[in-house]
């Protein structure tokens, strides 16, 4: 039971345009969501994230939106860059407990 | 340098033997955890610990084990009762805050022949 679902595998997107990566979530008790970036062969970083009592987090480049009542986050990268090429995790968690459920990752292509 | 280190990044073992994959942080987080990664399956939690000489079950604890003696080391044995041992292990630590993000070693490649 996916209970974080990223329903695009891979997106390719041109150098300085939008990327808009999604993830939907069906657990009602996720109160807490991250994105992470991971690169092959290496450990994923943690990129932004966002607490359900708001709807949006901004930091740089990367937005995080929070739909609730849709049960649906996004991650927009604005301009995306060639750098940003790597797969993209959502996470959630709930009720402040230290376990997170990780989605299964979207791979961006940044094309220069 | 704070951080995770894994050892080693590629591991070979013959069927029906059990391996252990290491995992140390001095980044002083009381919290660790093993992630398991399949290709198109994202990352499953084998086991976490929230604090020295305890730990739990993640969604996918079936044969592995693990032990957290020292703040610092939180080992993982895969065993010979792992039916699919072959895919890349990943070691993380964070806070107990519940808000803290979880900082990942490089991760091991396990294959098993």
């Amino acid at each position: 039971d996916q209970q974080v679902k990223q329903n695009s595998p891979s997106l390719s997107v041109q150098e300085g345009r939008i990327s808009i990566l999604n993830c939907d979530y069906t657990n009602s008790m996720f109160d807490y969501f991250l994105w992470y970036k991971k690169y092959p062969a290496e450990g994923p970083t943690f990129l932004i994230s966002i607490s359900s009592i708001k709807d949006k987090n901004e930091d740089g480049r990367f937005t995080v939106f929070l739909n609730k009542s849709a049960k649906h986050l996004s991650l927009h990268i604005v301009p995306s860059q060639p750098g940003d090429s790597a797969v993209y995790f959502c996470a959630a968690s709930a009720g402040g407990y230290q376990k997170v459920t990780f989605g299964t990752g979207t791979k961006l292509q940044v094309i220069p | 340098d704070g951080g995770i280190t894994q050892s080693p990044k590629y591991l070979f073992r013959k069927e029906g033997q059990n391996v252990t994959l290491s995992c140390e942080q001095n980044l002083n987080h009381d919290a660790m955890y093993w992630y398991r990664q399949d290709p198109g399956q994202g990352l499953r939690l084998i086991y976490y610990s929230q604090i020295v000489n305890d730990f739990q079950k993640g969604d996918i604890a079936e044969g592995y084990s693990v032990s957290r003696e020292k703040k610092e080391s939180f080992p993982l044995t895969v065993t010979s009762a792992q039916k699919n041992p072959t895919a890349f292990y990943l070691c993380a630590s964070s806070g107990t805050s519940g808000r803290d993000e979880q900082f990942f070693g490089p991760g091991t490649r396990l294959t098993v022949l």
